[in-house]
């Protein structure tokens, strides 16, 4: 299946400043790409949707302007908490929808687990 | 959007098939049937998906009824390494196709 990688796997931080994380398809060029969160004990969460040059949908209830997405190649989606505080502490998760696929199918990528202290 | 039931816990002996179903009774024709499972701390994997007949690939089956209103992913040897929350999904039929994600089933399986 298609590949989707993550960068970085975790990331420690102070509260208040911001993160970055990638997001790649490696092997499938990406019009859409989702941002997804967990917690602990939960499922995932759909924040937002990223398009390849245009500007992210969000769900309803998340912060558009907290979490600035930026999809400007083919290949590559970035998501940034600003600002972070312990609140945003969670694992985060991208996904790529493979075009080829008739069904549109998804894949993930590993992961983000983020700790703000 | 089509929401789906899936029980929230099963146990599997190891060796023997793991049958997990889910409920989709709300799915309108166009839409599939996707199955993703997640490791722990890991990201979702792939599985499989149909549409209206029955799936088949190297991990997994999928056996879904005729007037597909459910669904059932059968692992035909189930190993310590399918230990894992299965995710049964309905392609969302808004502009962008998400993905909503319900609780899963967690399957354990047993020495």
């Amino acid at each position: 299946g298609a590949v989707v990688s993550q960068h970085p796997s975790w990331v420690i931080c102070k509260s208040g400043t911001s993160v970055k994380i990638e997001c790649r398809s490696l092997d499938f060029q990406a019009t859409t790409m989702f941002w997804y969160r967990q917690f602990p004990k939960q499922s995932l969460m759909l924040m937002a949707t990223s398009n390849e040059g245009s500007k992210a949908t969000y769900e309803q209830g998340v912060e558009k302007d907290k979490f600035l997405i930026n999809h400007a190649s083919l290949t590559l989606s970035t998501l940034t908490v600003t600002s972070a505080h312990p609140e945003d502490s969670s694992f985060y998760i991208c996904s790529a929808r493979d075009p080829a696929s008739p069904a549109e199918t998804q894949y993930f990528g590993p992961g983000t687990r983020l700790l703000v202290l | 959007d089509a929401k789906t039931t899936q029980p929230p816990s099963m146990d599997c002996a190891e060796g023997r098939a793991a049958n997990l179903p889910c409920n989709h009774s709300t799915i309108s024709g166009n839409e599939y049937v996707y199955w993703y499972r997640q490791i722990h701390s890991q990201g979702p994997q792939y599985i499989i998906h149909g549409l209206k007949n029955n799936e088949t690939n190297e991990m997994a089956s999928l056996i879904i009824t005729e007037d597909r209103k459910s669904s059932t992913l059968i692992l035909p040897h189930a190993t310590l390494r399918d230990t894992a929350v299965y995710y049964c999904i309905v392609r969302a039929r808004r502009t962008g196709n998400q993905f909503y994600f319900g609780t899963g089933t967690s399957l354990t399986v047993i020495p």
